[in-house]
């Protein structure tokens, strides 16, 4: 079983839809989580860290937790042509080490 | 020049030579990474320095050699490399605080395919 797992995709969405990403962990000491977004050719960029159960939104970004599942998702509301990206999942491990998924990538069609 | 920075973007080189690559950070962090990205693989964690001092090496063959002279840069020194050491290597850098964070600061990365 992976650490960090994630459908590859991609996950096509219309523009103005919402888009919906899933990312599940094995470890259930885990604490700490964190979406990067990663467009092709570039480096990853953090847009989302969560800590605790429940919802955080920033913006059009929601990231949910629920720890009992061993689920963490992001959510994005008015999809853009520009959010099409990978979209990478990262979890601190109870045995404190970052382990990335491998990301899921999304196409925002206009 | 802001955040991290990483030269050269792109190289190819050799099995038997050798050549490094740079990492600059200009946010003031305290800790500085090496990640490798290969094709449907997750980021692999290969280096940890925190305050110029190794905390971290995760199994990485001795084929690469990291180097911090100070907190603001980073070297990976490549020498006699494999084919299947073609991949983006990626630098990071955070403010560790207490404990391991996962908020890092990546560089666009150096694409290196060895022939």
């Amino acid at each position: 079983q992976k650490e960090v797992e994630q459908n590859s995709g991609p996950l096509s969405v219309p523009e103005g839809a919402i888009a919906s990403l899933n990312c599940t962990y094995s470890d259930r000491g885990s604490q700490s989580f964190f979406w990067y977004r990663q467009y092709s050719g570039k480096s990853p960029e953090l847009i989302m860290s969560i800590y605790s159960n429940g919802d955080k939104e920033d913006g059009r970004f929601t990231a949910q937790l629920n720890k009992a599942s061993q689920y963490v998702s992001l959510l994005i509301r008015d999809s853009q042509p520009s959010d099409s990206a990978t979209y990478l999942c990262a979890v601190i491990a109870s045995f404190q080490k970052l382990v990335f998924g491998t990301g899921t990538r999304l196409l925002v069609s206009p | 020049e802001t955040g991290v920075t990483q030269t050269p973007r792109h190289l190819v080189m050799g099995m038997t030579n050798k050549k490094s690559l740079k990492c600059e950070q200009h946010l003031g962090h305290n800790a500085m990474y090496w990640y490798k990205q290969s094709a449907k693989k997750p980021l692999e964690l290969m280096f940890v320095y925190s305050l110029e001092e190794r905390v971290e090496n995760n199994s990485v063959p001795s084929r690469f050699s990291p180097e911090c002279p100070n907190s603001s840069h980073l070297f990976l020194h490549l020498h006699t490399l494999q084919p299947e050491d073609s991949a983006l290597y990626l630098c990071a850098s955070s403010q560790l605080a207490g404990g391991l964070t996962g908020e890092l600061f990546f560089g666009e990365g150096s694409r290196l395919t060895v022939l």
